[in-house]
């Protein structure tokens, strides 16, 4: 079937530096898209997400930027902080169906 | 304060009891959902309901029940639990899902083990 995939499994970045998390979907029938923060014992924290009719959305710190010819979507965080330490999932809607298929995530590391 | 709260946080219990894990959102969200996480598997998705008396499965809907009888409560019924159902779950709530997409709203976790 298909599914939801991230580039990099861990992604180390010096605090103040950007940052940039990359997922691919194979789906191109998904029309919305999320981005989640996950800490340590904690459930994903919704950060962001973008409709398919737009290409760039931007939050406090963050943009989501989506390339439909690709099937590519990433999560710029700006001046990254220590509290940013987390590991982020996207997540696709096929269809705008009930069904919300999640990449495995991606570790981010930030070092002082 | 909006939130999702599942019951209980942790159980260890053993092959074949009976288990309930509750979930409950003050949201009045129509969407809730459940989700099973491992490790290098992501969030799967177990089912989900999309109104009060209304549910489907999702991805790994075996050896799982659901109820919907009021909108706020979800519950997740392990009939006879087995050791390949030891995991970290959330339930989750939004708004709306399909038609007018809103974000979910993700609960803090329980984690079982079978034993």
């Amino acid at each position: 079937g298909e599914s939801v995939g991230l580039h990099l499994p861990t992604l180390s970045v010096q605090e103040g530096d950007n940052s940039i998390i990359n997922c691919a979907y194979s789906n191109s029938a998904s029309d919305y898209f999320i981005w989640y923060k996950q800490e340590s014992g904690k459930g994903p924290q919704f950060i962001i997400d973008i409709r398919s009719n737009m290409d760039k959305r931007q939050g406090q710190r963050v943009t989501v930027l989506l390339n439909k010819t690709v099937k590519h979507l990433s999560l710029q965080i700006a001046a990254t902080q220590p509290g940013d330490s987390a590991v982020y999932f996207c997540a696709e809607n096929p269809n705008s169906g009930y069904a919300l298929n999640f990449g495995k995530g991606t570790s981010l590391l930030v070092t002082p | 304060e909006a939130q999702v709260t599942q019951n209980p946080r942790y159980l260890i219990t053993v092959t074949g009891k009976k288990l309930t894990v509750t979930c409950s959102q003050n949201m009045n969200h129509e969407y809730m959902s459940w989700y099973r996480q491992d490790p290098g598997l992501g969030l799967r998705q177990i089912y989900y309901s999309m109104n009060v008396e209304v549910t489907d499965k999702g991805d790994v809907p075996e050896g799982y029940k659901v109820s919907r009888k009021e909108k706020r409560n979800f519950p997740l019924i392990l009939e006879s639990p087995s050791p390949n159902q030891t995991s970290l779950y959330f339930c989750a709530s939004s708004l709306s899902l399909g038609t007018g997409n809103q974000p979910q709203h993700f609960g803090d976790g329980t984690r079982l083990s079978i034993l």
